[in-house]
């Protein structure tokens, strides 16, 4: 399966901007890029997922590096909600879509 | 629609006994995930059904686990006899067919403690 690198933990203050990274250096080119985000005592849930452009939606928004071996998931203003493991994932093209979860970084935001 | 529905929230039982989760995933959804997560190991994948089939079990740590998927609305996960390393919360998730493009979506998950 293909590997993800996250920092295991940032920080941020509220009301910030936050800037998540992501290796992935083995990624091929038809595989997906998905985050998602695990609020404490709760299920993982989908934040944003792209392949190639820049992605923007309500939650946040994804950069992705024009060789595609990183991204940055991009939360524009961080409030105290926003305290959860985030997860960098590649969707393999190849094995149906199962979904293999790394360590990933855990953010704390600062009142 | 509800989401991912699964069953017991919380399950505390006795070393040897068996344990049955179970997990409703979002109508219409072909493809339903069964997941562990420990402090120690994180989220690991057990098992994947395709249109109720199991694609893929390589992460079922032992003869002691098993899934079914007898319909596209109900999933089990058994465990027998449990252990004490059994201990964790165990998610289920289902998306639907869309490759690199669908989501998934993760039930509120079910706490196992085995004494």
């Amino acid at each position: 399966d293909a590997k993800t690198t996250q920092p295991n933990s940032m920080e941020s203050n509220e009301e910030e901007p936050v800037h998540l990274p992501c290796n992935h250096s083995t990624i091929s080119g038809t595989d997906y890029i998905h985050w998602y985000r695990q609020l404490p005592s709760q299920g993982p849930e989908y934040v944003i997922h792209g392949l190639t452009s820049n992605v923007n939606n309500r939650m946040a928004s994804l950069a992705i590096a024009e060789d595609r071996k990183s991204s940055t998931l991009i939360l524009h203003r961080a409030t105290l909600r926003d305290a959860a493991v985030y997860y960098c994932i590649l969707l393999i093209s190849s094995n149906t879509g199962k979904l293999i979860f790394g360590q990933g970084t855990t953010l704390q935001v600062k009142p | 629609d509800a989401g991912v529905i699964q069953s017991p929230r919380h399950e505390v039982t006795e070393m040897g006994q068996e344990v049955t989760l179970r997990c409703k995933p979002i109508s219409g959804h072909d493809y339903l995930f069964w997941y562990r997560q420990t402090m120690m190991r994180g989220l690991e994948l057990l098992i994947y059904f395709n249109n109720n089939v199991p694609i893929d079990d390589s992460g079922m740590p032992e003869d002691r686990f098993s899934a079914k998927m007898p319909n596209a609305s109900f999933s089990t996960l058994k465990i027998q006899p449990s252990e004490p390393r059994d201990s964790a919360v165990y998610f289920c998730a289902s998306r639907k067919t869309g490759q690199g493009r669908a989501e998934a979506f993760f039930g509120q998950g079910t706490r196992l403690t085995v004494v």
